[in-house]
């Protein structure tokens, strides 16, 4: 069974970049044929997602959000990253993990971290 | 303003059928598959639907899902009350600013 697990601070400074990792078990990202999003939930609010990473290396970003994101991937560890530059208040949110096997599709989920950026 | 369309809020009964819609263009749902998710509250989101009209393992058929030109629609039928949750449909949007999209989604409650 696959599982993923956010990891990273849950207070981040306005202007400072926001770093998460999520740790893939149960399965291995270097075998392949599955994307590795990072997507986000404003409080009380819909889906948005951030980008995806493919085992090699590939990435594709949310246009809205490109300028500012990093999304990396080490698979001698099974983790893949998120870094958000440049936070603002407007950047407060559950941010998930999650696999798919396509462009969408979203099987496996992290349990989610909450990220608040405040001073 | 989310891209995908779907009602804020749907009701009903126990044991009754619901459908919920997800409304988009021909540069998402109209060229893409199209999957929905389940969310409880305080949960991840949790694959219902994938391919318009597919269900992982371990989803009962009670969950159905279709797609007809640029919209999808979500069905339940034998409502329970553990079926009380937010629901998204999601895509690909291949326009040129090309990214995964969500519907802003549905609260169901199961009165």
């Amino acid at each position: 069974q696959v599982q993923l697990q956010e990891s990273g601070p849950g207070l981040v400074k306005p202007s400072q970049t926001l770093s998460l990792t999520c740790t893939v078990s149960g399965g291995s990202i270097s075998s392949g044929g599955y994307y590795w999003s990072w997507i986000r939930q404003h409080p009380g609010k819909g889906l948005e997602w951030i980008g995806y990473i493919y085992y090699s290396g590939s990435t594709y970003y949310n246009p809205s959000l490109k300028s500012r994101v990093t999304i990396s991937v080490d698979t001698s560890k099974n983790q893949f990253s998120l870094k958000l530059s440049s936070v603002t208040a407007a950047d407060t949110a559950v941010y998930y993990c999650a696999r798919s096997f396509g462009v969408d599709g979203f099987d496996y989920w992290g349990q989610g971290t909450l990220v608040t950026v405040s001073s | 303003q989310s891209v995908l369309t779907q009602p804020p809020s749907v009701s009903a009964a126990p044991g009754q059928k619901v459908t919920i819609s997800c409304s988009g263009s021909s540069s998402n749902i109209g060229n893409n598959y199209v999957s929905w998710y389940q969310q409880l509250p305080g949960t991840a989101p949790k694959l219902l639907i994938y391919d318009n009209n597919k269900r992982p393992s371990g989803i009962p058929d009670r969950f159905s899902g279709s797609k007809s030109g640029t919209s999808a629609t979500l069905g339940i039928t034998g409502l329970q009350t553990g079926d009380e949750a937010d629901y998204y449909c999601g895509t690909w949007d291949s326009s040129l600013s090309a990214h995964v999209v969500f519907g802003g989604g549905t609260k169901l409650t199961v009165l």
